[in-house]
Formats: structure tokens, C-alpha cells, sequence
């Protein structure tokens, strides 16, 4: 089957800095490709999705970026807060099913 | 706000037994889908619902079967535990209305298999 790969496991964030997050997919045909947060004990949260024909789309203090030359989609956190330290993972969408990857740790420093 | 529950937050099963996870959602949504979860690997689809009494396999559905006889409610089903399936097992709801992109997840529920 296809893969969703986040490159970095685990990313330290000092407070107040911005954080990018990264993932890279290989399934072209994908319709949207979506970023969850998952706090602990939590389920996945919804953050906010892109569709295949954008390159950017901006929500709350979050950016998604999807570069498709090189299958590579990033989460961009504005001044990130503590609350933000979570796991977050990238999906891509396929009909009704998601495909996620491995999911990074982001740790905030206070 | 969308609630998803899960029968159990934590369960310890013997191999060999029958075991099952049940799954209420109650905001009316018409897909359903069960999840494993395992350190490194993410969340892998195990099943979804997407109909009452319909369902589809996903990526990993072997050692699993599901029930949706109530729109609301989805049953994964491990018909012989196996130490294998020791995991976090998360089920989630969306609605056919968008795209559908936001699935909503219950707490999971974490089952070791002995």
C-alpha cells in the first residue's frame, strides 16, 4: 500500500518560536491530505486539512504547506505554546480512508 | 460537541478468548472506522462502516471482524485474542457531509492480550 512518512520522530520547540513540522507521502492520487494532534490519553484531533489542488491553506496560528513536485507536505505553529506539545500525525485521503504516518512528538520548552 | 465513546479505557484479556470493543458515536454519522495504534507504525485501519450492517476491510483486518447493526454503534470483534493484538485500539465517526476529512476519535482503548 501507499506510505505517509513524517522524517523526524520527535522535534523540541523552545516556547514562543514557530515549529514546522514534516511529512512526505507517495500516493499521488490522493485527494487531501490532513494533520491531526494527538495529546496523551487523547484520540487524534483534527487540525486542518488541504486539498490536492492548493499549496497553502492558513487556519489558526497553523499553516499547511503541500509541495507536490516533491510529495512533501509541512505544518507550520506560529508562537507555539505549551498546549501544542502533543503528537501530531499527517494522513492522506483516499475515498473514505485515511492513511497516517508514524506521527512526530513535538516537546514545547518552557 | 461530537462524542465518540469506547466501551473500556483498559482491558487485560487471556489468549484464546473472545473479546469485544465497542464504539457509540452520537452525532448521527454515517461512516465509522476502527484503529490500532502502535509505537512507530501510527494508526493502521483495521475496518470501517460506512451503511449500517456495511462494512469494508481495511489495511490490517486479519484476526478481526466487525458489527454494525445500529448506526451508532460499531463492534470490533476479536474472535480469538492473540498476544499480537496487545495494542491501543481507536475507533473514530465522520459524516458524509464535505469532504469529510475530519474523523472524530474516542479516548481509545488500550488491551493487552496475556
Amino acid at each position: 500500500g501507499e506510505s505517509v512518512g513524517l522524517h523526524l520522530p520527535t522535534l523540541s520547540v523552545q516556547e514562543g518560536d514557530n515549529s514546522i513540522i514534516n511529512c512526505a507521502y507517495s500516493n499521488s492520487a490522493s485527494d487531501y491530505f490532513i494533520w491531526y494532534k494527538q495529546e496523551s490519553g487523547k484520540g487524534p484531533q483534527f487540525i486542518i486539512d488541504i486539498r490536492s489542488n492548493m499549496d497553502k491553506r492558513q487556519g489558526q496560528r497553523v499553516t499547511v504547506l503541500l509541495n507536490k513536485t516533491v510529495k512533501h507536505l509541512s505544518l507550520q505553529i506560529a508562537a507555539t505554546q505549551p498546549g501544542d506539545s502533543a503528537v501530531y500525525f499527517c494522513a492522506e485521503k483516499d475515498d473514505y480512508k485515511l492513511s497516517f504516518g508514524a506521527g512526530t512528538t513535538v516537546t514545547v520548552r518552557a | 460537541d461530537v462524542k465518540v465513546t469506547q466501551s473500556s479505557r483498559y482491558l487485560v484479556k487471556r489468549t484464546g478468548e473472545k473479546v469485544f470493543l465497542e464504539c457509540v458515536q452520537d452525532m448521527d454519522h454515517e461512516n465509522m472506522f476502527w484503529y490500532r495504534q502502535d509505537p512507530g507504525l501510527g494508526l493502521r485501519l483495521i475496518y470501517f462502516s460506512y451503511d449500517v450492517k456495511m462494512k469494508e476491510k481495511g489495511d490490517i483486518p486479519e484476526g478481526y471482524s466487525v458489527s454494525r447493526e445500529k448506526k451508532e454503534r460499531f463492534s470490533l470483534i476479536l474472535e480469538s485474542a492473540s498476544t499480537n493484538q496487545t495494542s491501543m485500539y481507536l475507533c473514530a465517526s465522520s459524516s458524509l457531509a464535505g469532504a469529510g476529512n475530519e474523523q472524530f476519535f474516542g479516548p481509545g482503548t488500550r488491551l493487552t492480550v496475556l
